[in-house]
């Protein structure tokens, strides 16, 4: 298995600002990947993070919108750029090996 | 894109009492994986099922991969109220590839 730290847990900010998460893995990892999650609903791939290149991005999601970084193999952020109130989502970074684990997500709500 | 149908959506049973959810997919899944999610946290790995076929427990739950790599169910026995939560199936072509997940069934044990 694998140890995700992810921060912030939760955070409030306002519209039209930006977020950056942190995802710290506790051993190296093959592929990291970052879901949105919206309350009630399924976890939905935003993008795979790729170390030393650009993140693949799922339909629907745009690197404008959620640049992500991946400078190694045991770290990656993403980031909620410009965010509304539509973007109040939990936000989770997941490494695999074989199986993907996951960290505890980090809860954001836009006002 | 691959979809995985998940079922119940919801269940409320009585402490004691076995439960049954499973995943269909009109994909083939090379890997499939059930995770536990309680309120404010990440989702969890309970079972991860790489065989067609294959059988595998943990504990008070067992899980199957279907024979045609299309479905998986998850079944727990003897319920207890710590088994309140949503489960997700998820489903993976390549290992530690992107998962595909499930609706999620949302289970809730009345003491």
């Amino acid at each position: 298995s694998a140890v995700i730290s992810q921060k912030p847990s939760r955070d409030i900010c306002q519209r039209g600002t930006s977020l950056t998460i942190q995802c710290q893995v506790d051993s190296q990892v093959t592929m990291m990947f970052w879901y949105r999650q919206q309350p009630g609903q399924s976890l939905t791939l935003i993008a795979t993070a790729n170390q030393g290149s650009e993140a693949t991005y799922e339909s629907g999601f745009v690197i404008d919108k959620f640049p992500i970084s991946r400078p190694n193999l045991t770290f990656s952020t993403l980031t909620v750029s410009n965010m509304s109130p539509e973007d109040s989502s939990i936000y989770l970074c997941s490494a695999s090996r074989t199986e993907a684990f996951f960290g505890q997500g980090t809860r954001l709500t836009v006002v | 894109g691959q979809q995985l149908n998940q079922s119940p959506q919801s269940m409320f049973i009585q402490e004691g009492e076995d439960v049954s959810m499973n995943c269909t997919s009109s994909s083939i899944f090379n890997t499939w994986l059930w995770y536990k999610q309680d309120p404010g946290e990440g989702p969890v790995l309970l079972i991860a099922l790489y065989k067609a076929g294959e059988l595998t427990s943990n504990g008070r739950l067992t899980a199957q991969f279907g024979i045609t790599r299309k479905d998986s169910f998850l079944n727990i026995s003897a319920s207890i109220p710590s088994d309140v939560g949503i489960y997700f199936c998820a489903g993976l072509v390549t290992n530690a590839g992107k998962s595909t997940f499930g609706d999620g069934t949302t289970l809730t044990v009345k003491p």
